[in-house]
């Protein structure tokens, strides 16, 4: 399986600014993906990562308000831009793709970021 | 938007005893997998189920996929405290997109 590291853990920010989430695999992985999870909620796609092209998002999100980047096969970026307290969320980066018998479904998950916005 | 509810929204038992949770869906799906969510961390794999699959077991878990009722379900058996988490069934279409589309989660809690 993959290791997956998220930077910030958990951040505070303040209405009308900008949070920058990166995630950092241990190994190239061919799919990376975004979920927010609303408190108390299940996890919503947000957009699938595109190594070397903008990113696919799902409807309900924009890339204005979610900016994505995926310079290479290990790491993303997602931008949480102009807060407001309604984007307080658990942001997860998820990859897929792995190779191995069977797994090609199966994503694997950073730890989440916890953004509240004030 | 998700694909399909779950139910129970929340389990208590005791130590010792099987949790079964369920899972429905809408749509055609390629597979069905179960993951595990401590305390509002990362999501843990737990199993995937194909679509031309009827049951798979993975130590002391077993699921049941019914793809006339677009239902699955979860049974954790000889459950422990540890096993406290939220749960949630999640699927991938049949149309080769890899994207998960996750349901709506049972809390399972375990009283030691």
């Amino acid at each position: 399986s993959a290791v997956i590291s998220q930077k910030p853990s958990r951040d505070i920010c303040q209405r009308g600014t900008s949070l920058t989430i990166q995630c950092q695999v241990d190994s190239q992985v061919t799919m990376m993906f975004w979920y927010r999870q609303q408190p108390g909620q299940s996890l919503t796609l947000i957009a699938t990562a595109n190594q070397g092209s903008e990113a696919t998002y799902e409807s309900g999100f924009v890339i204005d308000k979610f900016p994505i980047s995926r310079p290479n096969l290990t790491f993303s970026t997602l931008t949480v831009s102009n807060m407001s307290p309604e984007d307080s969320s658990i942001y997860l980066c998820s990859v897929g793709g792995i190779p191995g018998q069977g797994r090609r479904y199966e994503q694997y998950f950073g730890p989440g970021t916890r953004l509240t916005v004030t | 938007s998700q694909q399909g509810e779950e139910d129970p929204q929340a389990l208590s038992i005791q130590e010792g005893e099987n949790a079964t949770m369920n899972c429905s869906y809408k749509t055609s799906i390629n597979n069905l997998q179960w993951y595990r969510q401590n305390s509002g961390r990362g999501l843990v794999h737990l199993i995937l189920i194909r679509s031309n699959e009827r049951e798979k077991h993975s130590g002391r878990l077993r699921v049941t996929l019914d793809t006339s009722k677009k239902s699955s379900s979860l049974l954790i058996t000889a459950s422990r405290a540890a096993d406290t988490a939220s749960y949630f069934c999640a699927t991938a279409y049949d149309t080769g997109r890899r994207a998960l589309t996750f349901g709506s989660g049972t809390r399972l809690q375990v009283q030691p």
